[in-house]
Parts: structure tokens; C-alpha cells; sequence
């Protein structure tokens, strides 16, 4: 498959432990935020958002936490399986304005 | 129903040439976002068209232009290639614009465009 980032930080978790990815966002003004998911060969797929008025979301799976003190953003995975590896991307956004990718997070999940 | 499809899949071109490349998207979807994905520089936004009007743009040059048909599919154009513009360029559409976080945006495949 193809490769989205040759220098990409890499968490690499055992299969049905949990998950974190942590994300740090440059806007304070953000007031909208998204995790995607890219498998190798493939386009970034939607997992989760989440709106600056929230500090918790929870969707199967998966918890996106935001705090905005600190301009941060986690993303929990809960028992990892072989197919949560990929490629996780968190992306902000601001009063309708282009979306902002961070540089993306590679999650390898071993046996 | 049918995802965002992207053509071509890949694309070879010499530097100072000029592409072109096309994305459907999911039918009933108005708004097409492009991105160009590099392993330097991750993914940075291009441009966003609604309703056949670009509605934002991203930090690229001229040479980066795209639009959008009445039927929602968009183009986008690189003229006089450089080998920096390698890269997947992707192609997203989405109900409503992205910004106001109303609906998800689904991305396509990706065009692998190489600059030789």
C-alpha cells in the first residue's frame, strides 16, 4: 500500500488494550474538531467529532476527549483491534473556514 | 449509493506539462473538497466549491485552480507541473459546506499524480 508519512509518530498498542492519540491544535478560535481514520491505498474516513462546546463525545469505540486549556484533542480506542491500524489524522476548524490537518499519528496493532 | 470517485487513479507526468483531474461525488452532495497529501507536508487543504462557487481557498499558487459543474463534479488543474506537486491529491464532498460541521465530509481514493 501506499504511505501517507514516512516520519509519522507511531503508537504501536497490543491487540484489545485501549488506545490513545493525542493531537495539539494551533487555533483557540477553533470551534470545531474531527478525527480521521486513513488506511494504506485509501482516503481519510470520518470517525468522530467534536464541537468546541463539548469536552467529551463518544461514539462505538471510540471517546474523543478536547480540552480547550490546553488546545488538545485525544482519541480512545477501546480493545484495538488488527483492523484500528492505520493512520489517525485530528482536524480543526473555525467559524466555517478551510479545515487544518495535523500530521497524523500511525497506530500499529500487534498480536 | 455510490462513494466519491476519483479519476485517474494515477497519473505520470513530466515537469511543465499541465493536468487535470476529476471528482464525482456522492450523489445529492454539494460541496467538493481538494487536498494534496504529501509525506512532508501531510494534508493541506486546496480548495472548497459549492454550488459551483469556491467558497474557500487554501495557500497554494496560481498554478493550483479547480471548479465545479452544475452537477456537483468538480475539476481541478495544475498547470506547468513541478516535481514538488507529487503527491495524492484528494478529493472530499460533503452535504454542506465543511465549516459548519452540519455533515460528514467522504473522501475518495485519492489521484497519485508523479512528477518526473
Amino acid at each position: 500500500g501506499e504511505s501517507v508519512g514516512l516520519h509519522l509518530p507511531t503508537l504501536s498498542v497490543q491487540e484489545g488494550d485501549n488506545s490513545i492519540i493525542n493531537c495539539a491544535y494551533s487555533n483557540s478560535a477553533s470551534d470545531y474538531f474531527i478525527w480521521y481514520k486513513q488506511e494504506s491505498g485509501k482516503g481519510p474516513q470520518f470517525i468522530i467529532d467534536i464541537r468546541s462546546n463539548m469536552d467529551k463525545r463518544q461514539g462505538q469505540r471510540v471517546t474523543v476527549l478536547l480540552n480547550k486549556t490546553v488546545k488538545h484533542l485525544s482519541l480512545q480506542i477501546a480493545a484495538t483491534q488488527p483492523g484500528d491500524s492505520a493512520v489517525y489524522f485530528c482536524a480543526e476548524n473555525r467559524n466555517t473556514d478551510k479545515l487544518i490537518f495535523g500530521t497524523g499519528t500511525r497506530l500499529q496493532v500487534f498480536p | 449509493k455510490a462513494g466519491v470517485t476519483q479519476t485517474p487513479r494515477y497519473l505520470i507526468k513530466t515537469r511543465g506539462q499541465q493536468v487535470t483531474l476529476s471528482c464525482s461525488p456522492i450523489s445529492g452532495h454539494r460541496s467538493v473538497s481538494w487536498y494534496q497529501q504529501t509525506p512532508g507536508q501531510g494534508l493541506q487543504f486546496l480548495f472548497e466549491y459549492f454550488s459551483e462557487t469556491q467558497r474557500n481557498k487554501g495557500n497554494f499558487p496560481g498554478r493550483f485552480s479547480g471548479r465545479q459543474f452544475s452537477n456537483s463534479r468538480s475539476e481541478m488543474n495544475v498547470s506547468t507541473l513541478e516535481l514538488g506537486d507529487s503527491a495524492l491529491y484528494l478529493c472530499a464532498s460533503s452535504l454542506a459546506l465543511v465549516g459548519t460541521g452540519l455533515y460528514e465530509q467522504y473522501f475518495g481514493p485519492g489521484t497519485r499524480l508523479t512528477v518526473t
